[in-house]
């Protein structure tokens, strides 16, 4: 069965700085999709940014970008310049067949 | 565009009582996707639905829960007898259709449901 990890319940980082939150998945499956999503205490999940296995670069999305070591099955999630309002869960998850598989998150916290 | 629309946002119910949360997904959106976040955890799958089909019901309780997309209206998953395990946030979230095809999943904003 496809699992996703995410080792690290708690983290935080100063306001502005940058801080990487880390992810391991299972599968035996060779092309997929891998997400971070955040969840601000409003509770909405909201997509952060996706990776496509196949693709060998990494995706980028303005302050946002992932590391992703296929083999090593690694998928973290790198925030530069960070902001108050970054606060939030992030949850890494991975998509099999047409659901998504979660971690069970990291809570972000950023000092002033 | 209005987004996955949820109702109600909180549900009180005491134990024994049956639940109805409902979902309309996105205008366009002709697959539904029913998740369960219990306290401190991260979202897990329940049931996968098109129109007036489940194709996946793997995450589902045996017991006591179901879901249905009709037709006509939002889907609803109803939990009978509910007991206080059941609390958590329920989070429905739709996409376009074609399965193999890769469609981005977009979430509502949760059903909280708190059994007393």
């Amino acid at each position: 069965a496809q699992t996703v990890t995410q080792s690290q319940p708690e983290m935080s980082v100063q306001e502005a700085e940058t801080v990487t939150l880390s992810c391991t998945y299972d599968t035996s499956e060779s092309d997929y999709y891998l997400f971070w999503y955040k969840q601000p205490p409003s509770r909405q999940m909201i997509l952060v940014i996706r990776q496509e296995a196949y693709k060998q670069q990494n995706a980028t999305e303005n302050r946002f970008s992932v590391n992703f070591q296929k083999a090593a099955k690694s998928f973290s999630l790198k925030i530069s310049d960070s902001q108050l309002g970054d606060a939030a869960m992030y949850f890494c998850a991975y998509r099999w067949v047409q659901k998504l598989v979660f971690g069970q998150g990291t809570r972000l916290t950023i000092n002033p | 565009n209005a987004g996955v629309m949820q109702n109600p946002r909180h549900l009180v119910r005491r134990r024994g009582q049956e639940a109805r949360l409902r979902c309309s997904p996105m205008k366009g959106h002709s697959h539904v996707y029913w998740y369960r976040q219990l306290p401190e955890e991260g979202l897990k799958f329940m049931v996968y639905l098109q129109k007036e089909n489940i194709i996946d019901e793997s995450g589902m309780p045996k017991e006591r829960f179901s879901a249905e997309f009709p037709k006509e209206g939002p889907s609803i998953l109803r939990i009978q007898q509910v007991v206080r395990g059941d609390s958590a946030a329920y989070f429905c979230a739709s996409s376009q259709g074609l399965a193999g095809v890769f469609y981005e999943q977009f979430f509502g904003p949760g059903t909280r449901l708190t059994v007393l």
